[in-house]
């Protein structure tokens, strides 16, 4: 089966930097999608990775290593609106996205 | 709009009423999506539709579920007698390419959240 795996909840402070990972399986592999979702809101595209290595944009990163089935996004000098669910998805040898249950970012001052 | 809009945003059924969610993509795109999210968890594909054609609808939960999109432009979900276990954010994003083109990114509207009593 298919399975996009990341930690339920991290917490950081703000100002500092976090790391949050994502490792996947799936059937196909047609790139990589960030998205951030505050509470009750819908999904906003962060980044997009289709080859190995880092895309940097800002205060946000992304890294990918395909052979390894893993990305992380790495979030820099956190503010307190950066509060929010970060899903990691995948697309797959159809094009869909499958996606991860998300993290949940929790910044504390 | 600028945006992916839903309606309506908020919606309350009794078992075994139907429902019907309505979806306006951003004008020219071709690909829209729906998606069901639960609380906590990612979005769980649904249905795809690339203009008026439906070219994936492997996501859909039960014969209860129905999707069309006549016009290539607005879309609307029905949900026939409908479970308690139906209840959650439905969501709808469009993208202006088609699923195959290499960058493309999903724009979503802000959803509707079914309750189902």
């Amino acid at each position: 089966g298919q399975n996009i795996d990341q930690p339920t909840e991290m917490t950081a402070t703000e100002g500092a930097i976090v790391q949050i990972n994502c490792t996947y399986q799936t059937s196909g592999f047609n790139g990589l999608f960030w998205y951030q979702q505050h509470a009750g809101e819908a999904p906003t595209f962060l980044s997009y990775n289709v080859l190995d290595g880092l895309e940097e944009k800002g205060r946000f990163s992304s890294f990918l290593s395909r052979s390894k089935g893993y990305s992380y996004l790495l979030l820099k000098e956190l503010q307190m609106k950066d509060s929010a669910s970060y899903l990691c998805a995948v697309r797959d040898s159809n094009y869909q996205l499958i996606w991860g249950a998300g993290t949940k970012l929790i910044i504390k001052p | 709009g600028a945006g992916v809009s839903q309606s309506p945003r908020y919606k309350v059924a009794k078992r075994g009423q139907d429902v019907a969610l309505r979806c306006d993509p951003i004008s020219g795109h071709v690909s829209l999506f729906w998606y069901q999210q639960a609380l906590g968890q990612g979005p769980e594909f649904l249905t795809y539709f690339q203009n008026e054609a439906q070219l994936d609808k492997s996501g859909l939960p039960s014969d209860r579920f129905f999707a069309e999109r006549p016009e290539g432009s607005v879309s609307t979900l029905k949900i026939q007698r409908t479970q308690q276990e139906d209840s959650a954010v439905y969501l709808c994003a469009s993208s202006y390419t088609g699923t195959s083109d290499s960058s493309y990114e999903q724009y979503f509207g802000p959803g509707t959240r079914l309750t189902v009593t």
